[in-house]
């Protein structure tokens, strides 16, 4: 079984610069969730994808977009960087069954730097 | 809206002795709870669920009971091991959130165990 996966593992971005940030589910999952994780705090929610529809956003402005396709991969895009986007970016999967319990699994992390 | 609470660290013990990580939490609905442990350099790892009041859940020696009149999922071990430093994380799911598995997360508290 294969774990969630992101790329890329890291990067650096110039203010003002897009950026797009990949992951692929947990094989048989079909719900993406991505989190912000400034250093020294807990994950936010950013939002949620199921069966390729946004299904929940939390409290990010739109230039914070995603997508999903149909293998149930995900992109999360961010336009006009800002030096606070600046974050570690966790990718969760989840089954649609497991929908309710909130049992997640995470992926490693895209460390992005805005200089 | 929903919160997580938990104790600020770091906590520094030593090796063998007993842990309790404080966490109480605010939410809307009737929530599942969640410990989540972050190892340096890595990402967020499940490691215990209750999903109702009064349940207990267990795993690699750590515990925590679901107390609804508390409102608090408060983490115990009874003989830490230098391998369990790491970023602990309290988390809650509540159903009544537009994005069912949705997680909202503490602050994290970091452990620091000393031979």
């Amino acid at each position: 079984e294969t774990g969630v996966t992101q790329s890329p593992t890291h990067l650096i971005k110039t203010r003002g610069q897009q950026v797009t940030l990949r992951c692929s589910s947990q094989s048989g999952h079909n719900t993406v969730s991505w989190y912000q994780q400034a250093l020294g705090q807990g994950p936010q929610f950013i939002f949620q994808y199921y069966r390729e529809e946004e299904n929940g956003r939390g409290n990010f402005p739109p230039r914070f977009s995603g997508l999903q396709f149909p293998n149930y991969s995900s992109e999360l895009n961010v336009n006009a960087l800002e030096l606070d986007d600046s974050a570690l970016y966790l990718c969760a999967s989840s089954s649609g069954q497991l929908a309710g319990s909130g049992e997640q699994y995470f992926g490693p992390g895209t460390r992005l730097t805005v200089t | 809206g929903n919160s997580v609470t938990q104790m600020e660290g770091p906590v520094t013990l030593s090796e063998e002795a007993f842990l309790t990580i404080n966490c109480t939490y605010t939410a809307t609905g009737y929530p599942s709870l969640f410990w989540y442990v972050q190892y340096p350099g890595e990402g967020l790892q499940l490691l215990l669920k209750a999903t109702k009041a009064d349940d207990k859940g267990s795993n690699k020696g750590f515990e925590a009971t679901y107390r609804k009149e508390t409102t608090s999922f408060h983490l115990e071990k009874g003989s830490v091991q230098v391998s369990d430093s790491a970023v602990y994380f309290c988390a809650l799911s509540d159903p009544a959130n537009n994005a069912g598995n949705m997680l909202t997360f503490g602050g994290g508290t970091r452990l620091m165990v000393k031979p």
